[in-house]
């Protein structure tokens, strides 16, 4: 029974390139979530997603940052034209979706390094 | 918005020993889920224990136990007969309960806790 998949675990990008995260769910979960942990810090939510419909994006930047969950294949967090700020780990959660059970596995993030 | 916060930045512990992590929140929720992820070195986020808000019985899970005080709105961590392996960062965590599923989690900044030989 596989866990949350994240790749590639880790990624080094210049500044101005994009940086795409993928993450597969566990199975038989329906919901995807993203959250950045900056150094030293907690995690702190990025968005929160179901099959083909973003449900709450508040977290994510409005600018160079989108993400996806589609029909088919792993929800993809994608930053456009990356900054060093932008340096961080994102790691991608799962659950089930169906209450009561709807605690979050964590995936093992992808820790992005911007130069 | 719902906070939570975790005032113990670093702890340590005599292996064997047992410690306490704080943590206390702030919601004007009344249906909410608590829980406590552990991150080991490796930076996977574990869950270690989960507790539900309208349970007033507290949460168990082997060495792993919660004090939960709603009313304080408070949610610490003991660790019993505390293990090498125990070393890690503790976050405590909110999550609003809702009909539709799943909410986002709202994460303290973590307890680092070094367990000694």
């Amino acid at each position: 029974n596989a866990g949350v998949m994240q790749n590639p675990r880790h990624l080094v990008r210049r500044r101005g390139q994009e940086a795409r995260l993928r993450c597969s769910p566990m199975k038989g979960h329906s919901h995807v979530y993203w959250y950045r942990q900056l150094p030293e810090e907690g995690l702190k939510f990025m968005v929160y997603l179901q099959k083909e419909n973003i449900i709450d994006e508040s977290g994510m930047p409005k600018e160079r940052f989108s993400a996806e969950f589609p029909k088919e294949g792993p929800s993809i967090l994608r930053i456009q034209q990356v900054v060093r700020g932008d340096s961080a780990a994102y790691f991608c959660a799962s659950s089930p979706g169906t209450v009561p059970t709807d605690t979050q596995y964590f995936g093992p993030g992808t820790r992005l390094t911007v130069l | 918005a719902q906070t939570v916060t975790q005032s113990q930045p670093e702890m340590s512990v005599q292996e064997a020993e047992t410690v306490t992590l704080s943590c206390t929140y702030d919601t004007s929720e009344n249906n909410y889920y608590l829980f406590w992820y552990k991150q080991p070195p490796s930076r996977q986020m574990i869950l270690v224990i989960r507790q539900e808000a309208y349970k007033q019985q507290n949460a168990t899970e082997n060495r792993f136990s919660v004090n939960f005080q709603k009313a304080a709105k408070s949610f610490s961590l003991k660790i019993s007969d505390s293990q090498l392996g125990d070393t890690a960062m503790y976050f405590c965590a909110f999550m609003k309960r809702t009909r539709g599923g799943s909410e986002k989690l709202v994460f303290g900044k973590g307890t680092k806790l070094t367990v000694n030989p």
